[in-house]
């Protein structure tokens, strides 16, 4: 079974700084996805980045980029010059191809002005 | 284009009350689900289902119905509210390997 653990609750960072949030995850199959989502206080689920596994380059979106170790079975964000509005909880999820997705339990992370 | 949109946003219930979550995607997906979102427990996939007429059980599924008569709609039904019941609810449907989520609709069962 899939399982997918962050093992940071809460984390805060200045603003303009940089921060990076810990995920793992245990899956036997060689065919899934990664993810990070995003849930500010509005509560919508706002997808962030996504990792295919068979690629070895490791995906960015703007600020956000990921370190993708396969091999560790690590997924971490990193936001590159936090901003107030990066203030939210964050979730790690994986799929393995043709299954459901699993969600980490969230880290709760503050901008701090 | 309104993606997937659920109803009500709130509702607060009684011990023993029944109802029906609202789902509905305009993207012509196959895939739908329903989570529920605790604190501390990320989400955690109720129900979901595959086309029109199939559905199944997720980590969480019981006090809990679906049926999915149309691509379109994902009801979830409560059959008997419990506290334990209390929780956020998301909704999603999903196409490749990317999920989109209904706003969400935060229950509280007294």
């Amino acid at each position: 079974a899939q399982t997918v653990t962050q093992s940071q609750p809460e984390m805060s960072v200045q603003e303009a700084e940089t921060v990076t949030l810990s995920c793992t995850y245990d899956t036997s199959e060689n065919n899934y996805y990664l993810f990070w989502y995003k849930q500010p206080p509005s509560r919508q689920m706002i997808l962030v980045i996504r990792q295919e596994a068979y690629k070895q380059q490791n995906a960015t979106e703007n600020r956000f980029s990921v370190n993708f170790q396969k091999a560790a079975k690590s997924f971490s964000l990193k936001i590159s010059d936090s901003q107030l509005g990066d203030t939210a909880m964050y979730f790690c999820a994986s799929i393995n191809y043709g299954q459901n997705f699993v969600f980490g339990p969230g880290t709760r992370l503050s901008v701090l002005p | 284009n309104a993606g997937v949109t659920q109803t009500p946003k709130f509702q607060v219930l009684k011990t023993g009350q029944s109802m029906t979550l609202q789902c509905a995607q305009d993207m012509n997906h196959e895939y739908m689900s329903w989570y529920r979102q605790d604190p501390g427990m990320g989400l955690r996939l109720i129900h979901y289902s595959v086309g029109a007429g199939i559905t199944d059980q997720g980590e969480v599924p019981n006090g809990y119905n679906v049926s999915r008569s149309t691509t379109e709609d994902f009801p979830l039904r409560l059959l008997s509210a419990a506290p334990s019941q209390t929780s956020v609810y998301f909704c999603a449907s999903r196409a490749l390997g990317e999920q989109y989520f209904g706003p969400g609709t935060r229950l509280t069962v007294t």
